[in-house]
């Protein structure tokens, strides 16, 4: 069965603050990593990563896999109090139907 | 472009009665399925569906059932409402040729 886990489950940082969090996973075939941003609502999609050692960009986050180690991190540098919310691990494995999801690190950005 | 309806978006109910939550897309997407959140959890898979016709068991499915007689809805029936039942539910769909998925607006979910 697929597996997800992330540390740590939570995190309170002062703006300007650079932040890591991790995601770790057991997985059949597997196909990619997803992560999601989730404000009160519905979790909205960040980063897709599929090959090992290939940076994603987005402004102040960015994120790299590691195939051969089973984990991923999601970095937010210079952080702002907008950047609270819980951020989500998920994969995809052998069974393309399904997404199988992390608990989340909810993240607090004080000012 | 609506994405994924989910309704109603707050539901209360008594242990022991039925409901069914409303889940559409009109992105054309072949795979949809409903997760439901409980406080400082992630997202746990209830059941998907990979196309109309074809669904299975994720990892909580017990209590509930769904079907897929349509590429666009996929509703999530509760059978004997319980308060364990109680969390936030989210419909989500993807196309197949893809893996991010595409949320509805999560249905909140009390049962007394």
């Amino acid at each position: 069965e697929d597996k997800v886990v992330q540390s740590p489950l939570s995190l309170v940082v002062h703006e300007g603050d650079t932040v890591t969090l991790n995601c770790s996973y057991e997985v059949t075939n597997f196909r990619s990593l997803l992560w999601y941003k989730q404000e009160k609502k519905a979790p909205t999609f960040l980063f897709m990563l599929t090959s090992s050692g290939i940076e994603k960009k987005s402004g102040r986050l960015s994120s790299i896999l590691d195939k051969k180690e089973l984990f991923s991190i999601l970095n937010i540098t210079a952080t702002q109090t907008g950047d609270s919310a819980v951020y989500l691990c998920a994969v995809v494995g052998a069974n393309a139907g399904k997404s199988t999801f992390g608990d989340g690190t909810t993240l607090t950005v004080k000012p | 472009n609506a994405g994924v309806t989910q309704t109603p978006k707050f539901q209360v109910l008594k242990t022991g009665q039925s409901m069914t939550l409303q889940c559409a897309q009109d992105m054309n997407h072949e795979y949809m399925s409903w997760y439901r959140q409980d406080p400082g959890m992630g997202l746990r898979l209830i059941h998907y569906s990979v196309g109309a016709g074809i669904t299975d068991q994720g990892e909580v499915p017990n209590g509930y059932n769904v079907s897929r007689s349509t590429t666009e809805d996929f509703p999530l029936r509760l059978l004997s409402a319980a308060p364990s039942q109680t969390s936030v539910y989210f419909c989500a769909s993807r196309d197949s040729g893809a893996n991010v998925l595409t949320f509805g607006a999560g249905s909140r979910l009390t049962v007394l």
